[in-house]
């Protein structure tokens, strides 16, 4: 079946360190893929999506490109501030009947001043 | 910005008792969808909802659980007979239907916490 791999954490930075949180996934076809974010006590807010390969998605100063080679789509940030602390959740849909979402198991975000 | 909202935030059943979970999707948007998530977990798929029928429903599924629509705004997830391990936060999520690549937008989610 399909599956998501995400980069375990927490991943610590300080503010304005380069921020990169690796995920790789298995699909049968051709998934579109996502990055979704949760804020401490909120919801999931999606971050960006890419709907083929080398697509890149880029929202708020991330990006991430959809690598099909190596069955990636890494999320960088240049330059994280401290309102991006959150856990990021990867995510695929490989648009049958339903299109659910599988998710990695997230990667928590923690940025110091 | 349209949102998903859910309610209650918080519930706390005993166990063996029925939970109703609701959620007000997106106002033009037609799929809906059931995750849940337990405590350090990652986030599952419970359930998706078109056109008044389930479209797909994940293992964790069972009897136990169902959905309805009851009107045309609201979207609930019944959990029949409470366990434990049904304590987790639940999600709903809705899409538009314009294709197969527009996102999901998630609500805040509901804590359900089984004593």
């Amino acid at each position: 079946g399909d599956s998501v791999t995400q980069m375990e954490g927490p991943v610590t930075l300080s503010e304005e360190a380069f921020l990169t949180i690796n995920c790789t996934y298995t699909a049968t076809g051709y998934p579109s893929l996502f990055w979704y974010v949760q804020y401490p006590g909120e919801g999931l807010q999606l971050l960006l999506k890419a709907t083929k390969a080398d697509d890149k998605g880029s929202n708020k100063g991330f990006e991430a490109t959809y690598r099909k080679e190596t069955t990636s789509f890494h999320l960088e940030k240049g330059s994280v501030q401290v309102s991006d602390s959150a856990v990021y959740f990867c995510a695929l849909s490989t648009g049958n009947a339903g299109n659910m979402l599988t998710f990695g198991g997230g990667t928590r975000l923690m940025v110091k001043p | 910005e349209p949102e998903v909202t859910q309610t209650p935030s918080h519930q706390v059943t005993q166990m063996g008792q029925e939970v109703i979970l609701r959620c007000v999707p997106i106002s033009n948007h037609l799929y809906f969808y059931w995750y849940r998530q337990i405590l350090g977990q990652k986030v599952e798929f419970l359930v998706s909802f078109y056109n008044n029928e389930i479209s797909e429903k994940s293992e964790i599924f069972d009897d136990q659980f169902s959905v309805e629509r009851p009107d045309g705004s609201n979207f609930t997830l019944k959990i029949r007979s409470t366990k434990l391990e049904d304590s987790a936060m639940y999600f709903c999520a809705s899409r538009e239907d314009r294709g197969d690549y527009q996102p999901q937008h998630f609500g805040d989610g509901t804590r359900l916490s089984i004593l």
